[in-house]
């Protein structure tokens, strides 16, 4: 079963608009929720990370939103650039292990 | 930075075949991980290891072995190849006494005709 799921499958904005990235859960144990960005033909890397006992982390012009009780999570992308068209992945960490379970993906495109 | 290297880059083989998928890191990180990345799945841990002698079972480790004969390098070998293992294979490393982030390769795509 899918334990980290992610939506929208895609997504597309337009240059300068505030892209919003969803992410839930199952797990109540995962206490560490970084999200990766891809490119094509490359591999995933770490963009931004949040810990279970915040419920905001912010980093420039990414943001993560994140409601412990309702098992949810969101990056919020303010003034969204071309260069940020990429496949966003939502990760997930069960404490005292060091292993991540990763959502389906959403591929951002921003339209200039 | 951080380094993870994966040889080779594109490989193309036949169902019953062995192939082995290598990775090298030279962050002397004690943690290495394979994954496998299909679309609609994200990313998939296969095995991984906590660090030279030691392997794990991922989440989806049919059909594949691995094998950690160093601090630095880490294999992913697949005894008899089959067409549904055609996928995008990431390795990467972590230590979480370093930190929590784990640091990707740039990928092996595998075909199996």
């Amino acid at each position: 079963q899918q334990q980290v799921r992610q939506s929208p499958q895609s997504l597309t904005v337009w240059e300068g608009e505030t892209a919003i990235l969803n992410c839930s859960y199952e797990n109540s144990a995962f206490d560490y929720f970084p999200w990766y960005q891809q490119f094509p033909g490359e591999g995933p890397a770490l963009l931004i990370s949040i810990l279970s006992v915040s419920n905001k982390k912010e980093d420039g012009r990414f943001t993560i939103f994140f409601n412990k009780r309702e098992k949810k999570l969101s990056l919020h992308i303010a003034d969204s650039q071309p260069g940020d068209s990429a496949t966003y992945f939502c990760a997930a960490r069960t404490g005292g292990n060091n292993k991540l379970t990763f959502g389906q993906g959403t591929v951002l495109s921003v339209i200039p | 930075e951080a380094a993870v290297t994966q040889s080779p880059r594109n490989k193309v083989a036949v169902t019953g075949g062995k192939v082995t998928l290598s990775c090298n890191q030279t962050n002397n990180h004690n943690n290495m991980y394979w994954y496998r990345q299909d679309t609609g799945h994200g990313l998939r841990l296969i095995h991984y290891s906590y660090g030279a002698g030691s392997t794990e079972k991922g989440d989806i480790p049919d059909g594949y072995k691995a094998s950690r004969p160093s601090q630095e390098n880490f294999s992913l070998i697949l005894e008899l190849a089959t067409p549904s293992q055609t996928s995008v294979y990431f390795c990467a490393s972590g230590d979480t006494d370093r930190g929590l982030e784990q640091y990707f390769g740039p990928g092996t795509r595998l075909t199996v005709l």
